[in-house]
């Protein structure tokens, strides 16, 4: 089993549509929690932490269940620019990536 | 300019060949990475560098060896290439919280 998993789409969305990701992770002993976006071709680059309590960025609202070792992502108001793929990210003693799901907006 | 680089960009290479990946980074952090990316895989750590004189095997070791030459420079060599070692190469850094890790631009190997 993977550590860190996401389905991995592709998720095909209108824009202005409404769009959440999900992550579970498998070592309960993760400390710190991450979405990292990634274009085509391109470094992944960090989109926001995602704390206990949830926290949101924008548009954007990561939430965090650690009972159920689960994340989540919202995107709201979707932009053709959100197009990409977004990978989990947790961290124990080093960063374990999930595969990524990938996101398209379409006009 | 970038604050990670990574060179080659490109390489394509034969079995058996010794190769070699250099990253540098001007952000003067302590903390670097070696990550491969395969698709339906996502990153994974091949080796970590707390500072220069403490290097760390990380997932998927076998096969490679790093060097950090200075703070700013962590290269990756394929001692012997082999073709499931085709794969986009991703160098990191971060510092000493290692909360944030900030990618280089990838080098694309392919091994024939």
């Amino acid at each position: 089993r993977k550590e860190v998993e996401q389905d991995p789409g592709p998720f095909n969305v209108p824009e202005g549509a409404t769009v959440a990701f999900n992550c579970t992770y498998s070592n309960s002993a993760s400390q710190s929690f991450f979405w990292y976006r990634q274009d085509c071709r391109k470094e992944p680059k960090l989109l926001m932490s995602v704390y206990s309590s949830g926290n949101e960025d924008g548009r954007f609202t990561a939430q965090l269940n650690r009972a159920s070792q689960y994340i989540s992502l919202l995107i709201r108001d979707s932009k053709l620019s959100d197009s990409a793929t977004y990978l989990c990210v947790v961290r124990h003693n080093d960063m374990r990536f999930g595969a990524g799901t990938r996101l398209t907006v379409k006009p | 300019d970038a604050d990670v680089t990574q060179t080659p960009r490109n390489r394509i290479t034969k079995t058996g060949k010794r190769i070699m990946l250099e990253c540098s980074q001007t952000k003067g952090h302590d903390r670097m990475y070696w990550y491969r990316q395969d698709p339906g895989l996502g990153l994974r750590l091949i080796y970590y560098s707390f500072d220069v004189k403490d290097i760390n095997k990380g997932e998927i070791s076998d096969g490679y060896s790093v060097s950090r030459q200075a703070q700013a420079k962590f290269s990756l060599s394929l001692e012997s290439a082999i073709p499931n070692q085709t794969a986009l190469y991703f160098c990191a850094t971060s510092d000493r919280a290692g909360e944030t890790q900030y990618f280089g631009p990838g080098t694309r190997l392919l091994v024939l």
